[in-house]
């Protein structure tokens, strides 16, 4: 079974312009998350989604940031302007509601660098 | 005060020592994760576990969940088990992870 697939894997861009990451979760599972990396410290969820519906966004800095997951299945996060602050590993897990304790499977995640 | 602290943040071993790293929580869970991250990878998960202690190989995981505390152990390490360890709860009231911000270990030959 294929895992959590996310790309690019890395993406260097200049401030001020936009970028977009794309994640498939595993088949069958609903509940998607995105999550920032910081260096050195712990992920930090982003949004989530059960099927299509965000159902938790409130760490997601709404004025740059956006989310879209339409049929429940590939999601798509934007920023638009990347700021300097933004460089980090971006990463996706999904779960499935079947699976007991709320088990997650991460993606790679992508590598982003604002220049 | 993060609700997950690891410690230590870094740790440096002699391939075939044995590595203890620790992880203390303060909110009530349903489980306890341990993920491991390879520098420019993914996170893998090692261990889910709510009670007692479970064993992979060379790697160990105990949970105390009267004291909130959890440690991985690794026996006979590797250069190969250098990777960044990651802590992470399910707390009982939220269906979310809360990380702690792992342990960075390397391993020399």
């Amino acid at each position: 079974e294929a895992g959590v697939v996310q790309s690019p894997r890395y993406k260097i861009i200049e401030k001020k312009q936009p970028v977009a990451f794309w994640c498939n979760p595993i088949s069958g599972h609903n509940t998607l998350y995105w999550y920032r990396q910081n260096l050195g410290q712990g992920p930090e969820l982003l949004i989530r989604y059960e099927n299509e519906e965000a159902v938790d966004d409130s760490q997601l800095p709404k004025d740059r940031f956006s989310a879209e997951r339409l049929k429940g299945v590939d999601s798509t996060l934007k920023i638009q302007p990347a700021e300097l602050g933004d460089s980090a590993v971006y990463l996706c897990a999904s779960s499935s509601k079947r699976i007991f304790y709320n088990e997650q499977f991460f993606g790679p995640g992508t590598r982003l660098t604002v220049l | 005060k993060n609700e997950v602290e690891q410690s230590p943040q870094n740790l440096t071993a002699q391939e075939g020592e044995f590595i203890t790293i620790n992880c203390s929580y303060s909110v009530g869970i349903s489980a306890l994760h341990w993920l491991q991250q390879h520098p420019g990878g993914g996170i893998v998960s090692l261990f889910m576990l709510s009670s007692g202690k479970k064993k992979h190989g060379r790697l160990i995981a105990t949970i105390n969940i009267q004291e909130k505390h959890s440690s991985l152990h690794i026996t006979a390490s590797h250069p190969r088990d250098s990777a960044v360890y990651i802590c992470a709860v399910s707390p009982q009231v939220a269906d979310k992870l809360i990380f702690g911000t792992g342990t960075r270990l390397q391993v020399f030959p």
